[in-house]
Formats: C-alpha cells, structure tokens, sequence
C-alpha cells in the first residue's frame, strides 16, 4: 500500500517568513496530493490539493509543487502570518483508493 | 465540510461500555470515511464506505464496527475489543474530483475518553 513521509514534524518560522512542508510518497500511481490544516481541536481543513497532471498551483500565500518522477510533493507558505500556525498534514491516494497521510507539521509562527 | 456533522463533541465511557458515534452528512456525497486521531500519528482510517449498505475495513479496524444504512448517516461503534479507544475520533465524506482523487470533507470530530 501507499506510504507517506513528511518533514519536519515541527517548523518555527518568524511572521513574514516563508515556509516550506515536504512529503514524500511510495506508490507511483498516486495521482492525488491534498493538504490539509488543522487547528487545535478542530477539524482538518482542506487548503489546497493537486492532480497529478499538473507540477505546480497556488492560491494566494499558498503553493503546492509535485514532482512526479522524484515522487515527493512540497507545500510553501509565503508571508506567513501568526493564523497560520496549525498542524499540516499531506496526503496521498490513487484514483478510486482512500488517503493515507503523513504524520503532520506542527507550524509555528512568531509575531 | 459545514454540511458533516458528529455528535457528541465529547463523550466519556468506562472500560468495557460499547459506544457509538454519530456522523451525518447533507452532501449527498456516496463515499464516507472514520479516522481516528492520536497525537502525533497524523490520521489512521478505519472504516470507510463507498456505498450504502457496504464498507470496508481500513488500517485500524480491530475493535470497531460501521453500519451504513442510509447514504447520509455512518454511525461508528466502538467496542469493548478495542484495547485503546481514548483518541479524537474524525468523520469524513468525499466527492469524486475531476481527474482522479476524492476531495475529502471532515466533521467537527468527537473527543471520546474511557477511563
């Protein structure tokens, strides 16, 4: 089955950084890579996803890259804000299959 | 994910009490999904279900049991078998996305403590 890695599990950033979350994954037919963030005691939230038919996409602050042949993919924050702490958790799926996720970043952003 | 919800929020058991846990959804979405949360082990699935009256056994599903009778309701048990059932317990439902890959929309989660 699918394997997921991800780095670092704790990322401290001053506000107005960027920051970076990497996840790596086995199962070269993955073709599905969303990412979620999830407060503290709250649910995970879907932030932004991408298909493997694409190598980058961004909205706004935020960016996912994917890089296919490496099979690892990258989620950037520009400009980070203190609202941006939270845990980030990548995931990973095959067409018709269920997610399996890394084990989550734990953000920190210092005012 | 405002169209998923999970009752209790909090839900405290004894030791050797079955409990379950509700999760509804007005999405109309066919696949639904039960995670549990520890810290510092991101997400294991349980259970999911793709279908009304079917369901598949996920990572973790020792000690747990689903029923999926309607399209809008996947209700968890948590029995007595499960060795550690303390953890924050996470409903999800999904949608076909274009290209491959369901988008994933999660409930507000259930805390649930056995002492």
């Amino acid at each position: 089955g699918e394997n997921v890695e991800q780095h670092p599990s704790t990322l401290s950033v001053q506000e107005g950084d960027s920051a970076v979350i990497k996840c790596t994954y086995s199962d070269s037919a993955s073709n599905y890579f969303p990412w979620y963030k999830q407060e503290l005691g709250k649910r995970p939230q879907l932030i932004i996803d991408i298909r493997s038919n694409v190598g980058e996409k961004k909205d706004q602050r935020i960016a996912v890259t994917l890089n296919k042949t490496a099979k690892h993919f990258s989620l950037h924050i520009t400009e980070t804000q203190p609202e941006d702490s939270a845990v980030y958790f990548c995931a990973a799926s095959r067409r018709y299959s269920t997610l399996t996720f890394g084990k989550g970043t734990m953000l920190l952003v210092s005012p | 994910d405002g169209g998923i919800t999970q009752s209790p929020k909090y839900l405290f058991r004894k030791e050797g009490q079955n409990v379950t846990l509700s999760c509804e959804q007005n999405l109309n979405h066919d696949a639904m999904y039960w995670y549990r949360q520890d810290p510092g082990q991101g997400l294991r699935l349980i259970y999911y279900s793709q279908i009304v009256n079917d369901f598949q056994k996920g990572d973790i599903a020792e000690g747990y049991s689903v029923s999926r009778e309607k399209k809008e309701s996947f209700p968890l048990t948590v029995t007595s078998a499960q060795k550690n059932p303390t953890a924050f317990y996470l409903c999800a439902s999904s949608t076909p996305g274009t290209g491959g890959g369901d988008e994933q929309y999660f409930g507000p989660g259930t805390r649930l403590t056995v002492t």
